[in-house]
């Protein structure tokens, strides 16, 4: 069975673009979650998508967004990038049920904004 | 206040030898799960083990066994038997309330494990 992928595995960008980054859950997951991942702040949840509807959502401003697609893939986007955006960003699936627990991360875009 | 505590910053352990990562958690809810996942140099979250606030034994999993004591709030991870691959970052998370109904983890600081051959 594949794992979670995400594309493309490495970005540079400039401050004031946008990125769009991709991430395919497991086959059979619908919850796809993301995270942000910096040396100083550490692991952060930015939001969760299950069934095309955004979930939860963490303390990110606006110009963080997602979403996700009727094949539970999912798409996240930051405008006006700036430099504090750069982080190695992670997105985990998982069943979503009630007595199953594991969310299988992927193995991250980093991003890099000069 | 922090909602998940991570003490140790690095370890270094003789290899083959058992080593125990701490972690205590801060919740006011009566549901909640804890995670401990192992991130090598590459970047990915590899998931290790599970436990559930009303599991009653202690998770293991292979050569790792989670340590849950719920009164003092803590849930180490212990290794058995350390291995050279072992070296790697290692997170302990935890999900609040009830498992259908949040997938959000919020993670530990992390402890840089080392392996000393």
């Amino acid at each position: 069975k594949a794992g979670v992928t995400q594309t493309p595995r490495y970005l540079i960008k400039t401050r004031g673009q946008q990125v769009t980054l991709s991430c395919s859950p497991i086959s059979g997951h619908r919850s796809v979650s993301w995270y942000q991942q910096t040396p100083g702040q550490g692991l952060q949840f930015l939001f969760e998508y299950f069934s095309e509807t955004q979930r939860n959502k963490g303390n990110f401003p606006g110009r963080f967004s997602g979403r996700q697609f009727s094949n539970s893939r999912s798409e996240m986007n930051v405008s006006t990038l700036e430099l504090g955006d750069s982080a190695l960003y992670l997105c985990a699936s998982s069943l979503r049920t009630d007595y199953y627990n594991e969310q299988f991360f992927g193995p991250g875009t980093r991003l890099t904004v000069l | 206040a922090q909602k998940i505590t991570q003490t140790q910053p690095g370890m270094f352990v003789q290899e083959k030898e058992a080593v125990t990562l701490d972690c205590t958690y801060d919740t006011s809810d009566q549901s909640y799960g804890l995670f401990w996942y192992k991130q090598p140099s590459s970047g990915e979250m590899i998931f290790l083990i599970y436990q559930g606030s009303y599991d009653e034994q202690n998770a293991t999993e292979g050569r790792y066994s989670l340590n849950f004591q719920k009164a003092r709030k803590s849930a180490n991870l212990v290794i058995s038997a350390s291995q050279l691959g072992d070296s790697a970052m290692y997170f302990c998370a935890m999900r609040e309330g009830p498992n259908f109904g949040n997938e959000k983890l919020t993670f530990g600081t992390g402890t840089r494990l080392t392996i000393i051959p």
